[in-house]
């Protein structure tokens, strides 16, 4: 009940496109839900985070959306490019713990 | 000007040996964290302290010690290595359970065991 499953794996998208990343969790209690991206050699960054209270929330290019009912969210990256390719980790916590509970990570490549 | 900055970069050592990790921030967080990455890239919590305590204490190999000797460092400290411990590790920050403000990562330790 603690994971987060995130799918895919890895994902290939040319440039311009839409990227797409989904994430699942099975507790109801979490209300945070983050999305850190990693480029190689560099620790995760936060790159986006909505809580439950929301569907949407989009800054620049990215977007989560938010399934409360269905206990999903994912990332879409509008435009993608080059520059995007990294790995990206969904995760969620709930109330005052100072625990995430990680998703697997999704290794994106742009390809130009 | 690095906000959480770890040390060293690179560690290689041989079986048996004991290392130590370092680990330093400047943005005034009271809270900091230990994680390893896989070769999977799958992220394992291994420890957290809030203000100098112990609040996360993940089911690890008891080789493993961190010390905090105040809210800005992080230390590590592993004794007898093994090539099981190779990995890459993480030291994090955070402003207490103010999640929206999220974790600050290091650039990471490559640890390699031979």
């Amino acid at each position: 009940q603690q994971q987060v499953k995130q799918s895919p794996q890895s994902l290939i998208v040319q440039k311009g496109g839409i990227s797409i990343i989904n994430c699942a969790y099975e507790n109801t209690a979490f209300d945070y839900f983050p999305w850190y991206q990693q480029f190689p050699g560099k620790g995760p960054a936060l790159l986006i985070a909505i809580r439950p209270d929301v569907s949407e929330k989009k800054e620049g290019r990215f977007t989560i959306s938010f399934n409360k009912s269905a206990k999903q969210f994912s990332l879409h990256i509008m435009d993608s490019q080059p520059g995007d390719s990294a790995t990206y980790f969904c995760a969620a916590s709930k109330g005052s713990n100072y625990q995430l509970i990680w998703g697997a990570g999704t290794k994106l490549i742009i390809k130009p | 000007d690095t906000a959480v900055s770890q040390t060293p970069k690179y560690l290689v050592t041989q079986m048996g040996n004991d290392k130590s990790i370092k680990c330093e921030q400047n943005l005034g967080h009271d809270t900091m964290y230990w994680y390893k990455q896989d070769s999977k890239k799958f992220l394992k919590i291994m420890f957290s302290y809030n203000n100098k305590e112990l609040i996360i204490n993940e089911t690890v190999p008891n080789r493993f010690s961190p010390k905090s000797p105040d809210k800005a460092h992080l230390n590590l400290h592993i004794n007898s290595l093994e090539l099981g411990d190779s990995a890459v590790y993480f030291c994090a920050s955070s402003q207490g359970d103010r999640h929206h403000y999220g974790y600050t990562f290091g650039s990471g330790t490559r640890l390699t065991v031979v």
